[in-house]
Formats: structure tokens, sequence, C-alpha cells
């Protein structure tokens, strides 16, 4: 079962903003969006944003996700040190029945 | 607030089984689907399978298809994962995620070890 695709890192500079992507295809990011996942280590991963660009409760605005076809993204402006974490995408798939995660990108601020 | 607490790893031989559980409260269990996902040491998140409110449906990935079950106890409010032949791949952090059209909460983790 192929995953969504996800760059492995991404470093930016402190305030600086970091636009994370993860493509995948029309049974899964195309048809329901992506949702956001952050981990940091040694801890679960928490719900950033779900079907494209809805944050729970909690959740900064400073995050913003969107999707253009198969590709989501998600937009963190204003970098700060404790935005430095692992970023996971997740969709369902309708035709295979299944979840599929992206790989993850370690994001580092500088 | 939403709570889920897993239970049930540990070290186990490859070829023997264990039974993962996850205690959830703070919401109605039976109306949300549950799954369950695992991420090896140093590794990214993998699913692992998944089950409706009821309980009627299930689904796998491939690579614990036939070895794994899934079920859950509505009386309980208690999700369980049942593993059996398992595998030196098979070790990792299993977390009991709650399923709202995605996995919004999820819990603690807890580590099974495959080995000799």
């Amino acid at each position: 079962q192929a995953g969504l695709t996800q760059p492995p890192s991404v470093s930016k500079g402190l305030r600086q903003t970091a636009t994370l992507t993860c493509t995948g295809n029309s049974n899964n990011v195309g048809n329901q969006g992506a949702a956001w996942l952050q981990q940091h280590r040694g801890h679960p991963p928490k719900l950033l944003s779900y079907r494209n660009n809805n944050r729970p409760s909690g959740i900064s605005e400073r995050l913003s996700a969107s999707r253009s076809g198969n590709t989501a993204s998600l937009t963190i402006t204003g970098l700060q040190p404790e935005d430095e974490a692992d970023y996971y995408c997740s969709a369902w798939d309708s035709s295979l029945r299944v979840w599929v995660f992206g790989g993850g990108t370690k994001l580092t601020v500088l | 607030e939403v709570q889920l607490l897993e239970s049930g790893g540990g070290l186990v031989q490859p070829g023997g089984s264990l039974r993962l559980s996850c205690a959830a409260s703070g919401f109605t269990f039976s109306s949300y689907a549950m799954g369950w996902v695992r991420q090896a040491p140093g590794r990214g998140l993998e699913w692992v399978s998944s089950i409706s409110g009821s309980g009627r449906d299930t689904f796998y990935a491939d690579s614990v298809k036939g070895r794994f079950t899934i079920s859950r106890d509505n009386f309980k409010n208690t999700l369980y994962l049942q593993m059996n032949s398992l595998r030196a791949e098979d070790t990792a952090e299993y977390y009991c995620a709650k399923d709202s059209g995605t996995y919004d909460f999820w819990g603690q983790g807890t580590l099974v070890t495959v080995s000799t």
C-alpha cells in the first residue's frame, strides 16, 4: 500500500515561513483532502488540521492548510522553536479502503 | 476530556502473540470508528487497522492482514488488537486513535518488541 509523499526535511529560520507538502493521488488527497499531524520526539502525534484547513480548537492560527489537486500543503508562519518537530500528513484512500500516511517531514527551526 | 490509554505491550518472541487494549473515556465510544497506528523505532507512522463504531466493519493493512484482528467492546469502552504470528518487523510503538473522519485524538502508545 503506497503512502503519501513528503520531503524528508525542511529547514527555516526563526520567524520565517515554512511550507510543507504532501502528494497523493485522486483516491486519497485529491478526494477528501489530507490531515496534518505534529509529533515531538517521545510524544504521540497531535492533530493540527483536517479536511484541508479545519483546525481543532487550541491550534495556533499561524498554521494553515490547503490543497491543490493531489497535493496538500501546511504553511507555518512566524516560526518558533516549539515548531521544530516531525510533521505527517494522512488521508483515507477510498479505492484501497485504507488509511495512508506520508513518510514525515522533519522541520528544523534555525 | 477525551482519553485513550493503551496497554498490553511488551517483549515477545517471534511467532508469539499479544493482545493490546485501549481504554477510552470522555466521548461516546460506540459512535466513533477507532484505529491502530504503529511507529517503528526512528521511523514514520504506519496505519495498522480500523474498525467501525458498531464493530461490523474492519480494515487492515496488507502487512498485518491474516495475523492481526481488531475488535471492540462498546460496553467496556475498549478497543483491542489481537496480534498473532508476530515478526521482528512488528516491533513498534502502537497507538490507538479516535476516528471522527480523521484521527483526532491519540493515546500515549504501548511498545511491542518482537525479539529472541
